[in-house]
């Protein structure tokens, strides 16, 4: 079956640390991204990355790193500068063959606590 | 800038009522508008989608919603809910180039029996 996996479920960071979110599909899709969830608040996006070895800043980038060295992982670090990252992440992934009209799928989260 | 506005945090009905969940959009052009569902702890599911054509819009699990440009609404409508409804719901519009989404911040629905 073609999908999203994200890896840990949970993770738990402690005062400091460095953490990396693992996303991965299989749907042969060019463009992934990463949101941010918090209750409320709904989602909002931190980067994406439309082809790979390419990426752009969302519009809470701030404390968040990624990487896109192949065309199926795009992983999240979450650094220590990052001083709220208690949040539920989730990683989706669209075709990319059109500059719009394009429907995301998303994967089914991680919830990142803070120790 | 683009927003989207979800007046109803929470929204209780019964058991096969009819349900509307409200969506406002604040976009200049001619908007793609999504709705998504998530169950507790999970990712979000596409319930539907609206591109282009026909206003009313239909989607998985008896949903459909209606564009209305002189109202900028995109409300997310079911003849009859079920228990199995009960989940958080959240619109979205797409941004031209780069297909990012705003979304709103969700309704809650909760479905008494």
């Amino acid at each position: 079956d073609g999908g999203i996996t994200q890896s840990p479920k949970y993770l738990f960071r402690k005062e400091g640390q460095n953490v990396t979110l693992s996303c991965e599909q299989n749907l042969n899709h060019d463009a992934m991204y990463w949101y941010r969830q918090d209750p409320g608040q709904g989602l909002r996006l931190i980067y994406y990355s439309q082809i790979v070895n390419d990426f752009q800043k969302g519009d809470i980038a701030e404390g968040y790193s990624v990487s896109r060295e192949k065309k199926e992982s795009f992983p999240l670090t979450v650094t220590s500068a990052q001083k709220n990252p208690t949040a539920f992440y989730l990683c989706a992934s669209s075709k990319g063959d059109s500059v719009n009209q394009e429907t995301q799928y998303f994967g089914p989260g991680t919830r990142l606590l803070v120790l | 800038a683009q927003s989207v506005t979800q007046p109803d945090i929470h929204i209780t009905v019964s058991e096969g009522a009819s349900l509307e969940l409200r969506c406002n959009y604040s976009y200049g052009a001619t908007p793609y508008l999504f709705w998504y569902v998530q169950s507790p702890g999970q990712g979000l599911q596409l319930l539907l989608k609206y591109f282009s054509g026909d206003t009313l819009v239909q989607g998985i699990k008896g949903f459909e919603a209606e564009f209305k440009r002189s109202q900028s609404s995109f409300n997310l409508r079911k003849p009859s809910v079920h228990w199995s409804d009960a989940a958080e719901y959240f619109c979205a519009v797409g941004v031209y180039y780069g297909n990012k989404l705003v979304f709103g911040a969700g309704t809650i629905l909760r479905v008494k029996s």
